[in-house]
């Protein structure tokens, strides 16, 4: 399968841990994306990278989040101090230069903070 | 914010009838897509619509956009089982400012299809 991977799939966390989610986008796709997805809702925008630079962040990516992708291939996204509020699915998406509309989606990480 | 704005947010159908979910946005577009979420799982691209299109279709699915009601319908014919996501329309962040393409979704439409 040479889609979008996530990993991990599943984290559970105390509040005030730190998280780190890593995301493997589709080989030769230089853009990718990362979103949050709270229940109910739609995904919502968090950060974007052409390939190792971060070029927007939402204003929802808090001092609390930082996201890398330092060869432009895979890329993490770390939460520290964690608080209950970051419990959601974080999804990454990433889409080809030449059809940057189409994004692909991975599976998403859930994280819950307890 | 959320550009778009599915309606309803939820749909019960029987297997073999057709489902029909509109979206509405706010500001004018260059294209607007359609996404599928089956439960726990990431978004997966159904189809695409230009500003100058008015109907689109892709197997049993058909699209349709008006953009001087900045509406698009999305109708699924002979429902399957398989069917039960929730279903998302989404547009391109740089049609109202943004740079970098980034999609805003609307908070969609729950299908459920029984057998």
């Amino acid at each position: 399968d040479t889609g979008v991977s996530q990993n991990p799939r599943h984290k559970i966390t105390k509040r005030g841990q730190n998280v780190t989610f890593r995301c493997d986008p589709i080989s030769e796709h230089n853009r990718l994306y990362w979103y949050r997805q709270t229940l109910g809702q739609g995904p919502e925008f968090l950060t974007y990278f052409q390939n190792e630079a971060q070029l927007e962040k939402s204003r929802l990516l808090s001092d609390r989040f930082s996201a890398e992708r330092p060869k432009g291939s895979f890329s993490t996204l770390e939460i520290q101090r964690t608080e209950q509020g970051d419990s959601a699915m974080y999804l990454c998406a990433s889409s080809p230069y030449r059809d940057s509309h189409t994004q692909y989606f991975g599976p998403g990480t859930r994280l819950t903070v307890l | 914010s959320q550009q778009g704005e599915e309606d309803p947010q939820a749909l019960s159908i029987q297997e073999g009838e057709n489902a029909t979910m509109n979206c509405s946005y706010k500001t004018s577009i260059n294209n607007l897509q359609w996404y599928r979420q089956n439960s726990g799982r990431g978004l997966v691209h159904l189809i695409l619509i230009r500003s100058n299109e008015r109907e689109k279709h892709s197997g049993r699915l058909r699209v349709t956009l008006d953009t001087s009601k900045k509406s698009s319908s999305l109708l699924i014919t002979a429902s399957r089982a398989a069917d039960t996501a929730s279903y998302f329309c989404a547009t391109d962040a740089r049609d109202y400012g943004g740079s970098q393409g980034n999609l805003i979704f609307g908070k969609g439409t729950k299908l459920s299809v029984k057998p």
